[in-house]
Order: structure tokens, then sequence, then C-alpha cells
């Protein structure tokens, strides 16, 4: 599975877009891009994941480049419930999670 | 709600006294999963059963062994706790190996004194 590169923190403004980039250079043709976060002593939560094309759910939009090798997380408006770690995880759908050290996202009033 | 619950939440037990963690889903996974995340570190793998089939990782100790009596629940069990195990003990759920949207519980923090 392919290695990611992620900021170890990011601070945001609530109401404002948080964008968290994740560079995974080495990335297959058949890796799918996964994120998930955790809030503080709570399991991980999937957030969302895609392969080429651009994805947008209720909780984020994923950005993928065109040449695949880095992506952006946006959560829109980010609120203080948003802080926690991201993880931003490749692999091909075999069903292992390999999980870096993440982002850690502190959204601030 | 279909959830993934783990019990206890909290879990303190004696160096070398044999423990077993619990977790439960009612969404009807296939495939169960065990996670340690221990402190300021990610979550890492230990195995996982995809229906009855059991599948270590390759580094996970001896010490760490899983039942999975039914589709519903799952067993975490720690033969000779050390020290160096205290963590969290994370379980999750996907449908199949080719879904990764993994569904986790809120774990257990196990204490080794």
């Amino acid at each position: 599975d392919a290695k990611t590169t992620q900021p170890t923190s990011m601070d945001c403004a609530e109401g404002r877009a948080a964008n968290l980039p994740c560079n995974h250079s080495t990335i297959s043709g058949n890796e799918y891009v996964y994120w998930y976060r955790q809030i503080h002593s709570q399991g991980p939560q999937y957030i969302i994941h895609g392969l080429k094309n651009n994805e947008t759910n209720e909780m984020a939009s994923l950005i993928i480049t065109e040449d695949r090798k880095s992506s952006t997380l946006i959560l829109p408006h980010a609120t203080l419930r948003d802080t926690a770690v991201y993880y931003c995880i490749v692999n091909n759908q075999g069903g292992k999670l390999i999980f870096g050290q993440g982002t850690e996202l502190s959204v601030k009033p | 709600d279909a959830m993934v619950i783990q019990n206890p939440r909290y879990q303190v037990t004696q160096f070398g006294k044999p423990v077993t963690l619990s977790c439960s889903q009612t969404l009807n996974h296939n495939v169960m999963y065990w996670y340690q995340q221990k402190s300021s570190q990610a979550p890492k793998l230990l195995f996982h059963y995809y229906d009855k089939d059991f599948n270590n990782e390759a580094d996970t100790p001896d010490n760490f062994q899983s039942r999975r009596p039914n589709t519903s629940f799952c067993f975490l069990d720690i033969r000779s706790p050390g020290l160096g195990d205290a963590a969290m003990y994370l379980c999750a759920t996907s449908r199949g190996t080719g879904y990764n949207e993994q569904f986790f519980g809120p774990g257990t923090r196990l204490t080794v004194l």
C-alpha cells in the first residue's frame, strides 16, 4: 500500500473552510484514497473516499489531483466539533487500513 | 441505530492476569477487526475475521488471541498482559474485505497495573 504524508497539525477558524492536504506520490492505479477522523477518546470515523474523481458527501469534499499524487479533504464550514486527528489512507480496497500519524486539526472560535 | 459496541469502556487488569475484551455489532457485517492504539499513536491492526476465517497480522504477538463465536460477537483475549499492552483497543466492522468503510466502536481503554 502506498505511503501518505500529512502535516502534523493545522489550525482553522470556526466557520471557515478547513483544507487538509495529503501527499501520496507512490499511489498505484487501483488504489483508493480514504479519509477517516478520530475525535479525542473515540473510535475513528469514516469520512469519504475516492479513486480519481472528486467526491462530495454530507461531511466533506475530496479533491484528488489529476496525477493522483496528492489530495485535499475539505470541510466547508468547520465547527468546534470537527477538532480531531484526520487520517489519509491509500489502499486497494483489500480491507487493511494502515493508519499514518495523521493531521491534528484544531478548530478555534 | 445499528452500531458497534465495546464493553467495558475501561478495563483494569494486573500484570500477567488474563483479560478479555468484547465487541458486538448490530450491522450484520461479515468482517470484524481488532486494532491496538497506544498513547499518541495511530491505530494498528492486530487481526480480523472474515466470517469464521481468522487472519492474523504478521507482527501481532502470540499473547493476543481472538474468538468469534457468531456473526455479532468478537472477543480479544490477552493471555498475559504486560505493561506494554496498556492501550486503547478498537473493534471495527465492514461488510466485506472489498469495502474499506469500516465502522468503529468507541474502544476499550486497558490499564495494566
